[in-house]
């Protein structure tokens, strides 16, 4: 069956840090993935997704993620974190025949101190 | 921006009573899902719905939860007879494309939370 871990269940960063979330799934066939973001109070947003082609995906908001299929990640970067990235993070995969149904891995989430 | 939007906010039901959560999806797209998140857990695939027929379902999915697309904006959840695990927070998703399309991004609502007493 197709799952996606994440690692990190919360991470608390100072502002102007670097981040990098993992994230794995397993499915040995054609994927799309994705980080959903989660702000409090607010429902799930696409920050960026993986389809096809280069596997260094830019998102919004200064995020990207690296596609690395002979290691089944696509681990979220930032930079230079900042206090409004405080939310719950999602790395998810879209597979299966029809591609129809999305899974979530179980979130991280994120604390910028000021 | 359009967006899918879902009511009601917060639903209290006793156990063993039907509730009937509501969605609008984006007007021009033509796939719709719901998913759940039970506190504290994963976001989980309940059911896929396209062309007035369930594409795909989970386990989760019993003959206990029915969809419905009423109309030409409204596509809703039903749960028949609720049980105290059926508590949690319920999102709606839409989708103008399925499968392997750049275009197959889900869009989800602000999600309804149901507590069952």
């Amino acid at each position: 069956a197709q799952s996606v871990s994440q690692h990190n269940h919360h991470v608390i960063l100072s502002e102007a840090a670097s981040l990098e979330l993992g994230c794995n799934y397993s499915y040995g066939g054609t994927v799309n993935l994705f980080w959903y973001v989660q702000y409090p109070g607010q429902h799930l947003q696409l920050l960026l997704k993986y389809f096809s082609g280069d596997p260094l995906v830019k998102g919004i908001k200064g995020f990207e993620a690296e596609f690395i299929k002979s290691k089944f990640s696509f681990n979220l970067r930032k930079p230079s974190v900042q206090w409004s990235d405080t939310a719950e993070y999602f790395c998810a995969v879209n597979a299966g025949s029809s591609a129809s149904k999305i899974i979530f891995g179980s979130g991280t989430r994120l604390s910028i101190r000021p | 921006e359009p967006e899918v939007t879902q009511t009601p906010s917060h639903q209290v039901t006793q156990m063993g009573q039907e509730v009937i959560l509501r969605c609008v999806p984006i007007s021009n797209h033509l796939y719709f899902y719901w998913y759940r998140q039970i506190l504290g857990q994963k976001v989980e695939f309940l059911v896929s719905f396209y062309n007035n027929e369930i594409s795909e379902k989970s386990e989760i999915f019993d003959d206990q939860f029915s969809v419905e697309r009423p109309d030409g904006s409204n596509f809703t959840l039903k749960i028949r007879s609720t049980k105290l695990e059926d508590s949690a927070m319920y999102f709606c998703a839409s989708s103008e494309l399925a499968g392997w399309s750049s275009y197959n991004e889900q869009f989800f609502g602000p999600g309804t939370r149901l507590t069952v007493l």
